[in-house]
C-alpha cells in the first residue's frame, strides 16, 4: 500500500493570508489528484497532475508535482472563507483495480 | 459530466438492524465502485471495491459478512451494515470511475 503522508493536518488562518498544504510519499506515482470536501459531502476533484514538475493553476489555487512524481503541494493565493474545507491528496495505487488512496487530508479554516 | 448518486443521504438505526446504501452511476455504467469509510475530520479509507458480476475485494481489517457488498448491475452498488452498532456511525461514501473519480454525496449513518 503506497502511503501518502499529508501535511499540515490542520490549519486555521485569516481571510488574505497564503497557505502550502503538502503531499508527500516515497512512491512514484503516475498522476496525483487532489479533492476538496465540504462536511457532509463527497470529495469534489480539483485537479490531476501528471507530469513531473508539472504546475497547474486554478484560479488562487497553484497545485505542483514534484520532478520525481513522489510529491505535491497545493498553494492557496488570499485565502477566502468560500476556501475552507478538506483538502485532500490522492493516488492511483496501480494494479488493474485502480484503487484510489488518499492522504490524511488537511481541514483548512479560514476565518473572516 | 459523470453523476454518482447515493441514497439515503443520512439514515438513523436501532443497535442490531441492518442498513443498505445505494450508489448509482447515473449516466454512465461502472463495473467497478469504490466504497469509503470517513469518520469526523478525517480521510477517506477504502473498504472494498465493488464488481459487477463478482465478489468485491476487501480491504484488510474490513469484515466482509458484516459490510455486505452487491453489485448486480453496471450502474447500482449496494453496501449493507448488518447487525449495525454505534461503533459503525460514520460517514460512507461510494465512487466510481468513469475518465477520473466521482463520488457520491454520502451517507451519514448513526446507530442508536
Amino acid at each position: 500500500t503506497q502511503l501518502l503522508e499529508q501535511s499540515p493536518q490542520f490549519l486555521s488562518i485569516q481571510e488574505g493570508e497564503n497557505l502550502t498544504v503538502y503531499c508527500n510519499s516515497s512512491s512514484v506515482f503516475s498522476s496525483l489528484q487532489w479533492y476538496r470536501q465540504e462536511p457532509g459531502e463527497g470529495p469534489v476533484l480539483l485537479v490531476t497532475v501528471v507530469t513531473g514538475g508539472e504546475v497547474k493553476k486554478l484560479k488562487r489555487l497553484t497545485f505542483q508535482f514534484g520532478d520525481a512524481r513522489k510529491d505535491s503541494s497545493l498553494h492557496i493565493t488570499a485565502a477566502q472563507p468560500g476556501d475552507t474545507g478538506l483538502y485532500l491528496c490522492a493516488a492511483n495505487s496501480g494494479g488493474s483495480n485502480y484503487k484510489l488512496t488518499f492522504g490524511k487530508g488537511t481541514l483548512l479554516t479560514v476565518n473572516p | 459530466g459523470a453523476v454518482v448518486s447515493q441514497h439515503p443521504s443520512w439514515v438513523i438505526c436501532k443497535s442490531g438492524t441492518s442498513v443498505k446504501i445505494e450508489c448509482r452511476s447515473l449516466d454512465f455504467q461502472a463495473t467497478t465502485m469504490f466504497w469509503y469509510r470517513q469518520f469526523p475530520k478525517q480521510s477517506l479509507m477504502l473498504m472494498a471495491t465493488s464488481n459487477e458480476g463478482s465478489k468485491a475485494t476487501y480491504e484488510q481489517g474490513v469484515e466482509k459478512d458484516k459490510f455486505l457488498i452487491n453489485h448486480a448491475s453496471l450502474t447500482l452498488s449496494t453496501l449493507t451494515v448488518t447487525s449495525a452498532h454505534p461503533e459503525d456511525s460514520s460517514f460512507y461514501i461510494c465512487s466510481a470511475q468513469l475518465v477520473g473519480y466521482t463520488f457520491g454525496s454520502g451517507t451519514r449513518l448513526t446507530v442508536v
